[in-house]
């Protein structure tokens, strides 16, 4: 099994509608990217998290870290086009961000 | 300043040819890594590192060799490329000593898609 894991693994969403991505790690979280990548292109960064408890916002995406459970959550509130991508999360392990681990990934769509 | 800038953006090999791929960021990081992007598996990590003149193995090093001998640039490179290693490779960079945290924002180049026959 993967080392982090995201769920779900796709999703489809009516535009304006929120939705949720939660990224579950097996091992303790030093530091989690949240990373939105278009097909065929580059990751941008959207977020990064490293305390138990935070939670960062950007436009209309916030995302939180339950150091507790070992998991993150990426909520986007009113979702539109712009939204549809493909959602990573990625883990740094107590060593730093020089070594990430990432989860499959996030299939997002956005009907209008 | 340009970020991270990897070249090709595409390359066909075949099966048993070597390449180099390039990478260069202009953002004076220290961390320097290559990722392969495989369908369904995320991004996995190739070989790291934290300086010039230091690198390590990272999950999936069998077949690629790495070299810093500057800040700036990260070479990988395939030594006899085989269909297994068709993929998208990216390089990313981390953490500036005037930041003063190994948390810095770790930023993506735009990715080469490598296809071997």
């Amino acid at each position: 099994s993967q080392e982090l894991e995201q769920s779900p693994q796709s999703l489809i969403v009516q535009e304006g509608k929120n939705l949720t991505i939660n990224c579950t790690s097996s091992k303790t979280l030093y530091g989690l990217y949240w990373y939105k990548q278009k097909y065929g292109e580059g990751l941008i960064f959207l977020m990064m998290l490293q305390k138990g408890g935070e939670e960062k916002s950007h436009e209309k995406i916030t995302a939180k870290l339950d150091e507790k459970k070992q998991q993150s959550s990426l909520h986007i509130t009113a979702s539109q086009p712009s939204h549809a991508g493909i959602y990573l999360c990625g883990a740094g392990r107590i060593q730093g961000a020089q070594k990430l681990v990432f989860g499959q990934g996030t299939r997002l769509t956005i009907n209008p | 300043n340009a970020g991270v800038t990897q070249t090709p953006k595409f390359q066909v090999l075949k099966t048993g040819q070597s390449m180099t791929l390039q990478c260069a960021q202009d953002m004076n990081h220290e961390y320097m890594s290559w990722y392969r992007q495989d369908p369904g598996m995320g991004l996995r990590l190739i070989h790291y590192s934290v300086g010039a003149g230091i690198t390590d193995q990272g999950e999936v090093p069998n077949g690629y060799n790495v070299s810093r001998s500057t800040t700036e640039d990260f070479p990988l490179r395939l030594l006899s490329a085989a269909p297994s290693q068709t993929s998208v490779y990216f390089c990313a960079s981390s953490y500036s000593i005037a930041s003063g945290s190994k948390w810095d924002t770790q930023y993506f180049g735009p990715g080469t898609r490598l296809t071997v026959l």
